[in-house]
């Protein structure tokens, strides 16, 4: 099945530093979604990259999806403490099935 | 502000009892989704369903687990016998199958613990 490999696994950051996690495939993607999983929470949808090169932003965080449609990327600029948690990619497996990457896991000094 | 909801929130059981954990989609979703969340494997899917009917549960070991829906409002997954392995949180997530791939909206989980 398709997988997707997340880097980093981890990340600590001092709040107000800037924070990437990328998401890579070796495959074509036909489209990839984000969440975000607070502490003791479940994931909750951020956002949805279908097209190739596709920007989009969200306030401080921009999601890319890349050219070839095989990685994407999410960037927090100037971290807060409400960023804190897991960010998963979910690249989609046929209609509606996805396959969750295994996260980044943020951590902020504040 | 619509929500999946899932009952029980916690659960703790001995090895080799039944465990049902059940879930209530979103009205008017047609998708309904198991996952299994543990440290070392992440987030794997279990089981999936559209309009009831079952999709795919080749993420689920077969010899103990079970997924339902008995109706639109009800989702069941089962667990007979229980396993200390089968310890995790269990997330239901709904979702609206549309042109592409649409969002999963998640319930807050059942956490297992199976002694």
């Amino acid at each position: 099945g398709q997988q997707v490999m997340q880097i980093p696994q981890y990340q600590h950051v001092q709040e107000g530093e800037d924070f990437t996690t990328y998401c890579n495939s070796s495959t074509t993607l036909s489209n990839i979604q984000w969440y975000k999983q607070r502490p003791g929470g479940h994931p909750v949808f951020l956002i949805q990259l279908v097209k190739s090169g596709e920007v989009k932003k969200q306030k401080r965080l921009t999601f890319q999806f890349g050219e070839a449609k095989k990685n994407s990327s999410l960037h927090i600029t100037a971290t807060q403490t409400t960023d804190v948690g897991t960010y998963f990619c979910a690249p989609t497996q046929g209609a509606q099935k996805l396959v969750f990457g295994q996260g980044t896991r943020l951590t902020i000094n504040p | 502000d619509a929500r999946v909801t899932q009952t029980p929130r916690h659960k703790v059981t001995e090895m080799g009892q039944e465990v049902t954990m059940r879930c209530q989609p979103i009205l008017g979703h047609n998708t309904v989704f198991w996952y299994r969340q543990t440290m070392m494997q992440g987030l794997e899917l279990l089981a999936y369903f559209r309009n009831r009917a079952p999709l795919d549960d080749s993420g689920m070991p077969k010899d103990r687990f079970s997924a339902e829906m008995p109706d639109a409002t009800l989702a069941t997954l089962k667990i007979q016998p229980s396993e200390p392995r089968d310890s995790a949180v269990y997330f239901c997530a709904s979702g609206r199958t549309g042109a592409s791939t649409d969002t999963q909206y998640f319930g807050p989980g059942t956490r297992l613990t199976v002694l």
